[in-house]
């Protein structure tokens, strides 16, 4: 069965520090990668996401993520943290061809002024 | 612009009331998925829809759990009877495809079972 491992559960960071959130998926076959964000009191929205092409991913508010296969990794980073990015943070992977998303269980992030 | 909404935002109930929660898909969506998030468990997918039809429900308890789509516009979840270990919010989510596919969020229904 597939599953998604998100290691970092709590990180606390200030502000213009750099963000790096690991996510590691268990599937042997192609994947389709998401990270989806959810802001304090809000729904959860898509960050960016991968299907296919150039492993390094840019999505909106200046986050990116590198798909590495080998590693079947798909962390999310971003150079300079804000204090508008304390949410929590969810990566999901979907098997090709079947319809389910599998989360992982979301790392919060809290960004100190 | 176009969102997912879900009725009751926050509900408690008691153990052994049955407890319906609501969600409007966005016009033309014809996917619905129903989530629950907890603490340890994080974003189970407790079953979802395809043009209304009813594709995988495998996440959900059906001795007690349910979930239906009466019409495009609206999909339900129903508990009965619930129990404390229901506790948790559910999030319905709408798209156009596939897991492949974006999925668009509602806000979410928090439940309290005492």
């Amino acid at each position: 069965a597939q599953s998604v491992s998100q290691h970092n559960h709590h990180v606390i960071l200030s502000e213009a520090a750099s963000l790096e959130l690991g996510c590691n998926y268990s599937y042997g076959g192609t994947v389709n990668l998401f990270w989806y964000v959810q802001y304090p009191g809000q729904h959860l929205q898509l960050l960016l996401k991968y299907f296919s092409g150039d492993p390094l991913v840019k999505g909106i508010k200046g986050f990116e993520a590198e798909f590495i296969k080998s590693k079947f990794s798909f962390n999310l980073r971003k150079p300079s943290v804000q204090w508008s990015d304390t949410a929590e943070y969810f990566c999901a992977v979907n098997a090709y061809n079947t319809d389910k998303l599998i989360f992982g269980t979301g790392t919060r992030l809290q960004v100190f002024p | 612009d176009a969102r997912v909404t879900q009725t009751p935002r926050h509900k408690v109930t008691e153990m052994g009331q049955e407890v319906t929660m609501r969600c409007q898909p966005i016009l033309g969506h014809n996917t619905v998925f129903w989530y629950r998030q907890t603490m340890m468990q994080g974003l189970e997918l407790l079953a979802y829809f395809r043009n209304r039809a009813p594709l995988d429900d495998s996440g959900m308890p059906k001795d007690r759990f349910s979930a239906e789509m009466p019409d495009a516009t609206l999909a339900t979840l129903k508990i009965q009877p619930s129990e404390p270990r229901d506790s948790a919010v559910y999030f319905c989510a709408s798209g156009l495809g596939g897991g492949y596919d974006e999925q668009f969020f509602g806000p979410g229904t928090r439940l309290t079972v005492l």
